[in-house]
């Protein structure tokens, strides 16, 4: 079945530092990826939606300059946290989608980042 | 997820079955999802209906699918402590993104 690659894992890092975070559809071309952040004990929220060759789209209340989607080719989309601060502390989950119109959304297993 | 709305918490007799319950307000989602996440991992497609139809048997999962009430339910038969999860409704407005319920938290008592 589809797969996708999330890394890293976890990850420390101190505040005013930035975090790259990679997702990798590993046996498909993901024409769109989705980032999420998730809360403890909370649901899924959206945070942007990247195509491959175009700019993200933000979702309201995501800072897109905070929050850096690149999506340069069909396999891979990062997610860059920019000067992080603790209150960016949180699970953040990638999700891949092969085909509009199909029922494929692939997660990745999440990162989970700590800003100290 | 306000659009989409679980219970939040469930537990359960090892053996007996789990029935979660959700409700959606889109329509126009050709397919609508359960998903499985386990501590610190991602999400897990269980299973997924299509819109058009009303019930999906999948091993021990069952889906239910009443459109007119836009309510869908999954049962799962015979529960296990590895069944022990959040399950995620989801659907997909314009089939585009997903929008997710608040999860529930299946607890699966010995």
């Amino acid at each position: 079945g589809a797969v996708v690659s999330q890394h890293p894992s976890w990850v420390i890092c101190k505040s005013g530092t930035s975090v790259k975070i990679e997702c990798r559809s590993l046996d498909f071309q993901a024409t769109t990826m989705f980032w999420y952040r998730q809360f403890p004990k909370q649901s899924l929220m959206l945070m942007a939606t990247s195509n491959e060759g175009s700019k993200a789209t933000y979702e309201q209340g995501v800072e897109k300059d905070k929050f850096l989607i690149n999506h340069a080719s069909l396999t891979l989309s990062t997610l860059t946290v920019t000067s992080a601060h603790p209150e960016d502390s949180s699970f953040y989950i990638c999700s891949a989608r092969e085909l509009q119109g199909s029922y494929g959304y692939t997660f990745g297993s999440g990162t989970r980042l700590t800003v100290v | 997820g306000e659009d989409v709305e679980q219970s939040l918490f469930l537990s359960v007799r090892e053996g007996d079955s789990s029935v979660i319950n959700c409700t959606y307000t889109d329509s126009s989602s050709t397919y609508l999802y359960w998903y499985k996440q386990e501590p610190g991992a991602g999400l897990q497609l269980l299973t997924y209906i299509f819109s058009n139809m009303d019930m999906k048997q999948d091993q021990r999962l069952t889906v239910l699918l009443n459109k007119k009430d836009k309510h869908l339910s999954l049962r799962i038969a015979d529960t296990q402590t590895g069944d022990s999860a959040i399950y995620f409704c989801a659907e997909s407005p314009n089939d585009y993104k997903l929008s997710f319920g608040a999860g529930t938290t299946v607890t699966v008592r010995a």
